[in-house]
């Protein structure tokens, strides 16, 4: 079993659609939730975090967290073309990892006009 | 702020050959990480330094070294180049070295062992 897993893509979704992106994780421990989104050729750019159950909002951006089912998830909503990218979750495993993160592969999204 | 910096952006090798990816951050960060990330792969950690001074392995740390030279400052040295690590390598940074530290990336260096 992979440490951190992602729905596996490519994902498309029509523009101005809720697009959704999964992950789930098999460390119980794991304190804290991070997501990517990488462009084709370029380098991964942090766009939510989420320590806490529940949903946090930023903009058109939802992360949710299930820490008892190990489960958390990205929501964007009114998708953009601008929105394609690969989207990476992310998980740090507790306080002897440091800030040590553990990567999913990563689930691509596509936003057709 | 340049925030985190690497060279050189791209670089091809012959096998056996030797270099060193170079990465800088302005950020007065505490900790950095270098990735390497290949297709299907992910992310996957080479080395981290948890502070100045300090290094550890990371998942995949055969056939790299590291050197945490200052603060500022970490870099990657493959001493014998295989065309196993060619590879896109990120380096990044975060504040500290606790869980709810978000890292940041550089910008990448794509490296190639023919």
């Amino acid at each position: 079993q992979k440490e951190v897993e992602q729905n596996s893509g490519p994902l498309s979704v029509p523009e101005g659609a809720i697009a959704s992106l999964n992950c789930t994780y098999s460390d119980r421990g794991s304190q804290s939730f991070f997501w990517y989104r990488q462009y084709s050729g370029k380098s991964p750019e942090l766009i939510m975090s989420i320590y806490s159950n529940g949903d946090k909002e930023d903009g058109r951006f939802t992360a949710q967290l299930n820490k008892a089912s190990q489960y958390v998830s990205l929501l964007i909503r009114d998708s953009q073309p601008s929105d394609s990218a690969t989207y990476l979750c992310a998980v740090n495993k507790g306080e002897t990892s440091g800030s040590r993160l553990t990567f999913g592969e990563g689930t691509q999204l596509t936003v057709n006009p | 702020n340049a925030g985190v910096t690497q060279t050189p952006k791209f670089q091809v090798l012959k096998t056996g050959q030797s270099m060193t990816l170079q990465c800088a951050q302005d950020m007065n960060h505490n900790s950095m990480y270098w990735y390497r990330q290949d297709p299907g792969m992910g992310l996957r950690l080479i080395y981290y330094s948890a502070s100045e001074g300090t290094t550890d392995k990371g998942e995949v740390p055969n056939g790299y070294n590291v050197s945490r030279l200052n603060k500022r400052e970490f870099s990657l040295r493959l001493e014998s180049a295989a065309p196993s690590q060619t590879s896109v390598y990120f380096c990044a940074s975060s504040e500290e070295g606790q869980p709810y530290n978000e890292q940041f990336f550089g910008p990448g260096t794509r490296l190639t062992v023919l």
